[in-house]
């Protein structure tokens, strides 16, 4: 059965970065890309880009352009995302989600999220 | 960018009741528009795709319907487990969530 299982809770101070993974099974890894949606507390769902799991080509969410970046490695079958310069706003659940490869389609699969806090 | 708007943002409603849930798009989707499920510390949950198609193992008391730029979600009989928060998502264009909306006990 398809599974993505993400990386634990994260703490963070203001101005670091934060880098979370989703180990995905199940499935041809190489067939579909990864999407990261996040949540913060009490507010709703923000896409915040995706990533090829092909060929790692990716497309990030305008407002995130600049600290976002999205990789895999298909050897381990994970993807990551990194989050750099956060600020308080960047505290929330962070979710990969299976995607398309290419076209038109929805998250069928998604992770179990990770909380990540920026605090000082 | 596509922005999707929903309605009402919390609906307050009792075990039994019809409900439903309306979507809109800033401008066409073409139906690529699909609805989730969220209930608190949970991922959310695929419920619908293409407007009106059934993700495998959803009951049939949930249907989609809309074209274009207005779209709904319809609970024919809501049920207990049915409480929880619902969010649009457009995939016309890359993907964009509505606001969503908040299925309360009256």
């Amino acid at each position: 059965q398809v599974q993505l299982v993400q990386s634990g809770t994260e703490v963070k101070r203001p101005g670091a970065s934060v880098k979370v993974s989703c180990r995905a099974s199940g499935y041809t890894f190489n067939d579909y890309g990864i999407s990261w949606v996040r949540q913060a507390p009490g507010q709703g769902l923000e896409w915040m880009g995706w990533i090829s799991g092909y060929n790692g080509q990716t497309n990030y969410a305008q407002r995130l352009q600049g600290r976002v970046t999205m990789t895999i490695d298909t050897s381990t079958r994970t993807a990551y995302m990194e989050l750099r310069r956060l600020t308080s706003d960047d505290t929330a659940v962070y979710y990969c989600a299976r995607g398309p490869l290419s076209g038109l389609d929805v998250f069928h699969f998604w992770g179990q999220g990770t909380m990540v806090t920026v605090s000082s | 960018d596509i922005q999707m708007t929903q309605s009402p943002s919390t609906l307050s409603a009792s075990v039994g009741d019809r409900v439903t849930i309306t979507c809109r798009a800033s401008q066409n989707v073409n139906n690529w528009l699909a609805w989730y499920q969220q209930k608190p510390g949970k991922a959310p949950k695929l419920m619908i795709y293409k407007t009106s198609t059934l993700e495998s193992g959803v009951p049939s008391r949930f249907s989609g319907s809309g074209s274009g730029t207005e779209f709904t979600l319809t609970i024919s009989s809501l049920q207990p487990d049915d409480f929880a928060t619902y969010y649009c998502q457009q995939y016309n264009s890359y993907w964009t969530f509505g606001q969503g909306t908040r299925v309360e006990v009256k």
